[in-house]
């Protein structure tokens, strides 16, 4: 079966970092795509990032320099390195898989970051 | 950048009815769309891929159709537990975009 579960969310004051994880099972990180989307409270979906098997990157313009997405091979974990959160930022934070030229089939349940001072 | 745009934004139907919502793409994606469903408080899940492929377990009475700039999804027969919000997404180029969302309200 597969599963994603993401974690690390929280309180996190304007201007700081956050590392968000997305721990799975049931199928190989590293052989499909992965991607990030969030939700601000209320609002719709935004795509937020992505990265392939082959490890090219792709990111929102809303987050690209501050936002890095990664992934562990080993621990089968992706990674959403979060740096100058802005209180735009917040929002719940998804992870997706894709696969198959085919985009966000399978996805977490979600993180909640809130970037409040 | 690619900007999808849905209609209605909202609308009020019965159980019984037909619905379709559009999506327009400012650009040609050709058949790189997706459909999606989310009800409050839970996680978006995939109807429609490839802007007709039905994902595996969800009902038939979803339909996805469309190519190039205009898309639709129709849900025939709206069932009680089909009142959502629904989400087109184009991944023909990066960044993917969403449309605004379309939702569906019990009339």
């Amino acid at each position: 079966e597969v599963q994603l579960v993401e974690s690390g969310g929280g309180l996190i004051q304007p201007g700081g970092s956050l590392r968000l994880s997305c721990a799975t099972s049931g199928f190989t990180v590293s052989s499909n795509y992965m991607s990030w989307v969030r939700q601000a409270p209320g609002k719709g979906l935004e795509w937020v990032s992505v990265i392939y098997s082959g490890s090219s990157t792709y990111y929102a313009d809303s987050v690209k320099g501050r936002f890095t997405i990664s992934r562990d091979n080993s621990k089968n974990t992706l990674y959403l390195q979060m740096t100058s959160v802005r209180p735009e930022d917040t929002a719940v934070y998804y992870c997706a898989r894709g696969r198959g030229g085919s985009p966000l089939e399978n996805w977490g349940q979600g993180t909640l970051v809130i970037v409040s001072s | 950048d690619i900007q999808m745009t849905q209609s209605p934004s909202a609308m009020s139907a019965s159980v019984g009815d037909r619905v379709t919502i559009t999506c327009r793409a400012s650009q040609g994606i050709s058949n790189y769309l997706a459909w999606f469903q989310q009800k409050p408080g839970k996680v978006p899940k995939r109807l429609i891929y490839a802007a007709s492929s039905l994902q595996s377990g969800v009902p038939s009475r979803f339909s996805g159709s469309g190519s190039g700039t205009d898309f639709t999804l129709t849900i025939n027969s709206l069932q009680p537990e089909d009142f959502a919000t629904y989400y087109c997404l184009q991944h023909d180029s990066y960044p993917l975009t969403f449309g605004q969302g379309t939702k569906v309200e019990i009339e």
